[in-house]
């Protein structure tokens, strides 16, 4: 039982490249969420599911875009990088459904850097 | 909309000292709370959690009280280890269905014992 695990851990990008961050779970989770952490900011929520095939935009949502094309995969996209993209990323999944206080379980994250 | 707002950091500590990390939030309704630990180079992990007025989140010697009237949840621990340097976040998730278990966090709190 792996938890959640993210791909990949590290990534240089120069501006104006593309790249997917992928997310997996393995605890039949129905909701799934994308989080970037940056100094003195906490972590901010930029897209989620409810569901396979479900995505909802979050506090911080532009300029990246989600899919759910599987219950167990999240998957997070930059088509165009920026600089102000550097960031940590995080995946997190809950249960869902039937639960109260919505429990997160957290991802390794992935570090990304835009020059 | 939601808000947390945490103690401004670094806390720096010897061990067996005494640990309060102050947490104050801003919600509508009744939010469950969250205290949220990270270790170097790892993701979130939940420390504990409070779903209602008065619940007491306790694990690890770290407790946590849901105070509504003062509408906080400080964190405490009687007496650190350097095992618990990392950074500590706190959280809350609004209640009800259209939540969808989404997190708001405080800045995070940077915790480092010496020994």
């Amino acid at each position: 039982n792996a938890g959640v695990t993210q791909t990949p851990k590290f990534r240089v990008l120069k501006t104006g490249q593309s790249m997917t961050l992928l997310c997996a779970q393995d605890m039949n989770h129905e909701y799934m969420y994308w989080y970037r952490q940056d100094p003195g900011m906490g972590l901010r929520l930029i897209h989620y599911s409810v569901g396979e095939g479900t995505t909802a935009k979050g506090e911080v949502p532009d300029g990246y875009n989600v899919s759910r094309l599987k219950k167990q995969n999240f998957l997070l996209g930059l088509e165009s990088a920026a600089p102000s993209q550097t960031s940590v990323y995080f995946c997190a999944s809950s249960l869902g459904t039937g639960e109260i206080s919505y429990e997160q379980y957290f991802g390794p994250g992935t570090r990304l850097t835009v020059t | 909309g939601n808000s947390v707002t945490q103690m401004e950091g670094p806390v720096t500590l010897s061990e067996e000292a005494f640990l309060t990390i102050n947490c104050t939030y801003t919600a509508t309704g009744y939010p469950s709370l969250f205290w949220y630990v990270q270790y170097p180079g790892e993701g979130l992990q939940l420390l504990l959690k409070a779903t209602k007025a008065d619940d007491k989140g306790s694990n690890k010697g770290f407790e946590a009280t849901y105070r509504k009237e003062t509408t906080s949840f400080h964190l405490e621990k009687g007496s650190v280890q350097v095992s618990d340097s990392a950074v500590y976040f706190c959280a809350l998730s609004r209640s009800g269905g259209t939540s969808y278990g989404k997190l708001t966090f405080g800045q995070g709190t940077i915790l480092t014992v010496h020994p």
